[in-house]
């Protein structure tokens, strides 16, 4: 069974640019959830994605947007990079929306820098 | 708003020592409630869940009760490991969420040999 993963790992901005963060959800799982978490915060929901659709999204501005692809995968976006940005950035794959009682499968991350 | 409010860290405690950390929630109606931990160098997992009141959510030792009286959800081990050091989230999922998980700010727990 092939966990999630997630791409790059690590990575500096600096502010105005743009960024796209890319997942690869757990063989068998069709959503995939994004999450900002703060340094010495917990996670925050940013949007969610069920068959190639956003289908839930918290309280993040325009300038965060996503896909998901047939595979599952899915790619996170962040334009117009601003300092309060950086974070980690944490995909989450699970069953769908329907099927899931909240069980999420985390990767372990990208870390984003915005200088 | 749904919310979440748990203990600070870091909690140290000595290897075989009863952990109880805390956590605290607000929401509407009955969410349901987890604890994630997440390990050194790995991605944040689910430890345990419960979905209804007074429902016990258990897993590697761990528990959790789901008290809807005082909106609480604190997690115990009696006897804890060197390898149970890690940072503790708890979370919750309200019934109209959006699906979002709500999570409290983590505790760090360092257990020493």
């Amino acid at each position: 069974e092939t966990g999630v993963t997630q791409s790059p790992t690590h990575l500096i901005k600096t502010r105005g640019q743009q960024v796209t963060l890319r997942c690869s959800s757990q063989s068998g799982h069709n959503t995939v959830s994004w999450y900002q978490q703060a340094l010495g915060q917990g996670p925050q929901f940013i949007f969610q994605y069920y068959r190639e659709e956003e289908n839930g999204r918290g309280n993040f501005p325009p300038r965060f947007s996503g896909l998901q692809f047939p595979n599952y995968s899915s790619e996170l976006n962040v334009n117009a990079l601003e300092l309060d940005d950086s974070a980690l950035y944490l995909c989450a794959s699970s069953l769908a929306p329907s099927e899931n009682t909240g069980e999420l499968f985390f990767g372990e991350g990208s870390r984003l820098t915005v200088l | 708003g749904n919310s979440v409010t748990q203990m600070e860290g870091p909690v140290t405690l000595s290897e075989e020592a009863f952990l109880t950390i805390n956590c605290t929630y607000t929401a509407t109606g009955y969410p349901s409630l987890f604890w994630y931990v997440q390990y050194p160098g790995e991605g944040l997992q689910l430890l345990l869940k419960a979905t209804k009141a007074d429902d016990k959510g258990s897993n590697k030792g761990f528990e959790a009760t789901y008290r809807k009286e005082t909106t609480s959800f604190h997690l115990e081990k009696g006897s804890v490991q060197v390898s149970d050091s890690a940072v503790y989230f708890c979370a919750l999922r309200g019934k109209d969420s959006n699906y979002q998980l709500i999570w409290g700010a983590g505790t760090k727990l360092i257990i020493k040999p």
